[in-house]
């Protein structure tokens, strides 16, 4: 069964730290696998989407590693601001359909304090 | 920012009623997806479509049901709204290929 399992299911950091996240997945045949953010009461907004040939892809100060061999996924955050408050999703994507369908995780619910 | 559109934000209403959720976006995209979301669990995907005149069920059963009539719209209707119903509808689009699906901002939808 294609499942994505997301961990810790919440966490809270201070403001300034640096925090990541994880994802591992069962899904097969992958095609690529997506961080999403979202902010509470907003849809998802991707941050990242990364392919089976990539190890890493940072967008700002975000950044997301990817070992296929594992099946596993991580998003690290630098320097953590109040606005990284969010819940954070990953998505993976299977290339048995012509539609890229797509698991989604339950997600990581990331809060920044002050 | 993506440009796609829900309305309304939120809607409250008594069982029974006939529904339709709005999704609109200006960008082109010939796929168009309706997720639905509960507090805490993962999006479950209920409508899609690969673009003018056709439409899919999801993997989540649903009583709703949608049509595309034009590229940009993209609406969901339920025809007799019961408080089971009640979540959050998320419309997405998306253009050929790995394209990340765009989201609209949902509706939170509660059925009395």
């Amino acid at each position: 069964k294609n499942q994505v399992e997301q961990s810790p299911q919440s966490l809270i950091i201070l403001e300034g730290k640096n925090c990541t996240l994880q994802c591992n997945y069962t899904v097969s045949p992958f095609s690529n696998l997506r961080w999403y953010k979202q902010d509470t009461g907003r849809g998802p907004v991707s941050l990242t989407i990364m392919t089976f040939s990539e190890n890493t892809k940072s967008n700002g100060r975000y950044t997301a590693t990817l070992d296929a061999d594992t099946k596993q996924s991580s998003l690290h955050i630098t320097a953590s601001q109040l606005s990284d408050s969010a819940s954070y999703i990953c998505v993976v994507s299977d290339r048995g359909s012509t539609l890229g369908r797509l698991y989604f995780g339950r997600g990581t619910q990331l809060t920044v304090w002050p | 920012e993506a440009d796609i559109y829900q309305t309304p934000r939120y809607l409250v209403i008594g069982t029974g009623k006939k529904i339709t959720l709005e999704c609109s976006q200006t960008m082109g995209h010939d796929k168009m997806y309706w997720y639905q979301q509960d507090p805490g669990m993962e999006l479950h995907l209920i409508h899609y479509s690969y673009g003018v005149n056709s439409t899919e069920k999801g993997d989540l059963s649903s009583e709703s049901t949608v049509s595309r009539i034009r590229t940009e719209h993209f609406p969901l209707t339920l025809e007799s709204a019961r408080p089971s119903h009640t979540s959050q509808y998320l419309c997405a689009s998306s253009d050929q290929g790995n394209q990340p699906q765009h989201f609209g901002d949902g509706t939170r939808l509660s059925i009395l």
